[in-house]
């Protein structure tokens, strides 16, 4: 199975600046199948992020997904205090789903 | 809009069974799969199984195969996750999510646009 492994664990940062997150993948992800979620505590995931950098549904333009093969990024622009929360990343490339640990982003 | 929901808490002993249920609403029931994936707290979501609701085919992750079984009720738009011989490591938040892609083009490998709330099932003696 392909591993996930997002960086960093835990993102400090303040409203209005830039968050990158980085999810690297053990092997190539085929077709640039990435997803990435947004969860906020005691809510399910929510999908931002579909096929590497394809925004999803009513998801806001400070989100951007880029990357491909073994490394994927995440980036959010312009920080609101609602974007604090913990993001997943997914590869469905692969039979076996696999998802990252996540990365905590926190208000500094 | 779509509309997910599932059923509520459970609290089973070691070796029981447990069934949830996602009632889905709002779209086309057969035109989306259900994928279920637990997540246990600290830990990564897991991926573990998924219906395809058009002609009811199925697919397990192999570490559920010999214990998971998910089924549907097309008339009700709703997916059941039943998962037996239970243990203390099966207590984690259990999700069930629609497949992204139209099922009759859709496999186990999918990205998931709509989510349940999630079950806590807790197993304890």
């Amino acid at each position: 199975e392909i591993v996930l492994t997002q960086s960093p664990g835990t993102l400090s940062l303040s409203p209005g600046e830039r968050a990158t997150l980085s999810c690297r993948a053990s092997q190539s992800i085929s077709s640039n199948f990435l997803a990435w979620y947004q969860q906020k505590l005691g809510q399910a995931p929510r999908l931002l992020i579909y096929g590497a950098f394809s925004r999803a549904t009513g998801i806001p333009d400070r989100f951007s997904g880029s990357g491909s093969g073994t490394d994927f990024t995440l980036t959010i622009n312009r920080l609101e205090p609602e974007d604090f929360a913990v993001y997943y990343c997914q590869q469905y490339g692969n039979s076996a789903i696999t998802f990252g640990q996540g990365t905590r982003l926190e208000i500094k | 809009q779509v509309q997910i929901v599932q059923s509520g808490a459970e609290v089973k002993k070691p070796g029981a069974s447990v069934k949830v249920s996602c009632k889905t609403s709002g779209y086309t029931f057969t035109n989306y799969a259900i994928h279920w994936v637990r997540q246990a707290p600290g830990q990564r979501l897991e991926w573990m199984a998924w219906i395809n609701t058009a002609n009811g085919n199925t697919q397990y992750s192999p570490k559920f195969l010999d214990r998971i079984t998910i089924t549907r009720d097309t008339s009700a738009t709703t997916t059941y996750m039943e998962l037996s011989s239970l243990k203390s490591e099966d207590t984690t938040v259990y999700y069930c999510a629609t497949g992204a892609t139209p099922v009759n083009i859709a496999s186990e490998s999918d990205y998931f646009d709509y989510w349940g709330q999630g079950t806590q099932v807790t197993v304890s003696s």
